[in-house]
């Protein structure tokens, strides 16, 4: 069965402060890996990745995957309290819809 | 703003009730889906469409029952619910040709929260 897991679940940092989360998976036939935030409401597209070793940027966020460790990186860089949100995982195997993780919760304070 | 919209953004009904939530899209997507999300838990799939059938249905009981009229359209009919169905229900569409493996984008809509009484 195909699985994703996060970690961690939860973590709570200071403003300015920079973190990683983690995602890794056990899928057949991997296509890709997906990152999503979601605050309230809808899960809003962050990164797609299906290279390994590609660096993806967008402002203070970066992601990386890592085919041989079969897991991916997501870093924020000087968090702001608007980056508090679940940070979701999700992989494409090309056999089953989307797998996704159960989140991570990151909260930021000031 | 999202490009999947999804109406009534939120809906109080009671065990008796019969309601529908229903989903538009006008980026030519051909893959639609229902997820059903709890509080502080992952989205969980429901229901797949690709070009307008249904294409998996991943054991939802009877009492919810999608229809997809035309491309651009998915609706959920809601029926006897039950208070732990109480979730917030999210549509969303994405541009993969095989729906019941897809692998791109899931563009969500904003979701209709249900509160079951």
């Amino acid at each position: 069965e195909d699985k994703v897991v996060q970690s961690p679940l939860s973590l709570v940092v200071h403003e300015g402060d920079t973190v990683t989360l983690n995602c890794s998976y056990e899928v057949t036939n991997f296509r890709s890996l997906l990152w999503y935030k979601q605050e309230k409401k809808a899960p809003t597209f962050l990164f797609m990745l299906t290279s390994s070793g590609i660096e993806k940027k967008s402002g203070r966020l970066s992601s990386i995957l890592d085919k041989k460790e079969l897991s991916s990186i997501l870093n924020i860089t000087a968090t702001q309290t608007g980056d508090s949100a679940i940070y979701l995982c999700a992989v494409g195997s090309g056999n089953t819809p989307l797998v996704f993780g159960k989140g991570t919760r990151l909260s930021v304070i000031a | 703003d999202t490009e999947v919209t999804q109406t009534p953004k939120h809906l109080v009904m009671g065990m008796t009730n019969k309601k529908s939530l229903k989903c538009e899209q006008h980026m030519g997507h051909r893959a639609m889906y229902w997820y059903k999300q709890k509080a502080k838990k992952p989205p969980e799939l429901m229901f797949v469409y690709s070009y307008e059938k249904l294409s998996i249905n991943e054991s939802v009981p009877s009492r919810f029952s999608p229809e997809c009229p035309n491309s651009s359209l998915l609706n959920l009919h809601l029926h006897a619910l039950q208070p732990e169905d109480s979730a917030l229900y999210l549509c969303a569409s994405s541009q993969d040709r095989k729906a019941y493996a897809n692998t791109g984008e899931l563009f969500f809509g904003e979701g209709s929260r249900l509160t079951v009484l």
